[in-house]
This record gives structure tokens, C-alpha cells and sequence, in this order.
């Protein structure tokens, strides 16, 4: 069965520190990797999606994220926090056969402490 | 840049009040995307449409129905309201074609509450 496993829930950094936030994936065929980012009461934002080339991906607000095919991981990274970056993030992964449909995990909330 | 509205933020309706959410977007994309969320369950797919008058029924389309009559507008309907559908409705759009701009835009979400 397609799916998307974020396994932290929660997690909480300090500013400047580094961060990863954790995302696995189970599609059958080649997958389009997507993350985004939710503040408080807002609708997602896109950060950044993988699709084809250079495993690794740059996005906004200083994130990247590495696609490991071995290891059907898609981690997000981000090597100083602000603490505007206090949001839920979402990990997503879509395929060249679907229509558009994407499977969203279940978040990770993140908070920056000063 | 690519613009979803959503037609309220906040809405509270009645128990057994029929409720219509609409959802525009400006970028002709084909398509357009009904979720749900809810704390702990991340986004749960309600229905999505990919053309005019075309509808696909999600993970969760009991107690919803969906309409598209122009191609940039997409309303879900709740034909009669109960408690259990108090929850953040979040539309979304993206292109069909090339896969490489499938990436889905998400409207501001409407949090409805329904007492």
C-alpha cells in the first residue's frame, strides 16, 4: 500500500540549531516527493519537490532535502532554525501514473525554542 | 503567482444546515482538491476533480458531495451538517499534465464548526 511515514510528531529545537525532520515513503513506482510547511490557522505551503536529477533539492527559506531511494527516505534539513520556522510540516509523495493525487503523512510539528 | 480562495476562514453552522464551501483558483489548472484535517490525522482526501463536471471520491467522501460547473471553481457540499464534520477543509489545485508540475496549490482553509 502507498504511504507516508512522518515518525516524529513533535519535535522542538533550539534557534540556530540544526534540523531534520524525518519522512518515508512505500510507492510502487517511481515517486514525485513534495514538502510542505503550515503556520498556525494557514493553508500549505510548498518548500521544495523532488522529481528527477540531483537527489538533492534546495527550497525556500533555506531548506533542502535529500531523496534516498535505498532507503525510501526524503528528509528535510535545515542547518539553522529561526524561530519563524515554528510550523507543521508535511512530508507528500505523488506518481508519474497517478492524475494528481498526492498521499500526505500525518506531520511534524515544530517548535524553536529561543 | 498561483491564488486558491476559499470562500470564508470561519464558519459555524447548525446541526443538519446544508453547508457549501466553495473554492476558486486563477492559475486554468485542471485539478482541484478537497481535504480535511484534523489534529493527529494529517490530510484526509474528500474528493478531488480533475476536469468540469468530473469527480473522483476520495479516502472520506460520506457525508460530502462535490460540484464543478467552470473549471476554476470547486464547492463542496455538506447536505446536511452533523457534529462530527466540525474539522479545517483546506481546497487545493494543480495541473494535470506534465508531472513534473503536479505540485498542489492549498487555499487559506475554512475551519468550520458545527453545533
Amino acid at each position: 500500500a502507498q504511504s507516508v511515514t512522518q515518525p516524529d510528531i513533535h519535535i522542538t529545537v533550539s534557534e540556530g540549531a540544526s534540523l531534520e525532520l524525518r519522512c518515508n515513503y512505500s510507492y510502487g513506482a517511481t515517486p514525485y516527493l513534495f514538502w510542505y510547511v503550515q503556520s498556525p490557522g494557514q493553508g500549505l505551503q510548498l518548500l521544495l519537490k523532488y522529481f528527477s536529477g540531483d537527489t538533492l533539492v534546495q527550497g525556500i527559506k533555506g531548506f533542502e532535502a535529500e531523496f534516498k531511494r535505498s532507503q525510501s527516505s526524503f528528509n528535510l534539513r535545515k542547518p539553522s532554525v529561526h524561530w519563524s520556522d515554528a510550523a507543521e510540516y508535511f512530508c507528500a509523495v505523488g506518481g508519474k501514473g497517478s492524475q494528481g493525487n498526492l498521499i500526505f503523512g500525518k506531520g511534524t510539528k515544530l517548535s524553536v525554542k529561543p | 503567482d498561483v491564488k486558491v480562495t476559499q470562500s470564508s476562514r470561519y464558519l459555524v453552522k447548525r446541526t443538519g444546515e446544508k453547508v457549501f464551501l466553495e473554492c476558486v483558483q486563477d492559475m486554468d489548472h485542471e485539478n482541484m482538491f478537497w481535504y480535511r484535517q484534523d489534529p493527529g490525522l494529517g490530510l484526509r482526501l474528500i474528493y478531488f476533480s480533475y476536469d468540469v463536471k468530473m469527480k473522483e471520491k476520495g479516502d472520506i467522501p460520506e457525508g460530502y458531495s462535490v460540484s464543478r460547473e467552470k473549471k476554476e471553481r470547486f464547492s463542496l457540499i455538506l447536505e446536511s451538517a452533523s457534529t462530527n464534520q466540525t474539522s479545517m477543509y483546506l481546497c487545493a489545485s494543480s495541473f494535470l499534465g506534465l508531472a513534473s508540475r503536479r505540485e498542489q496549490y492549498f487555499g487559506p482553509g475554512t475551519r468550520l464548526t458545527v453545533t
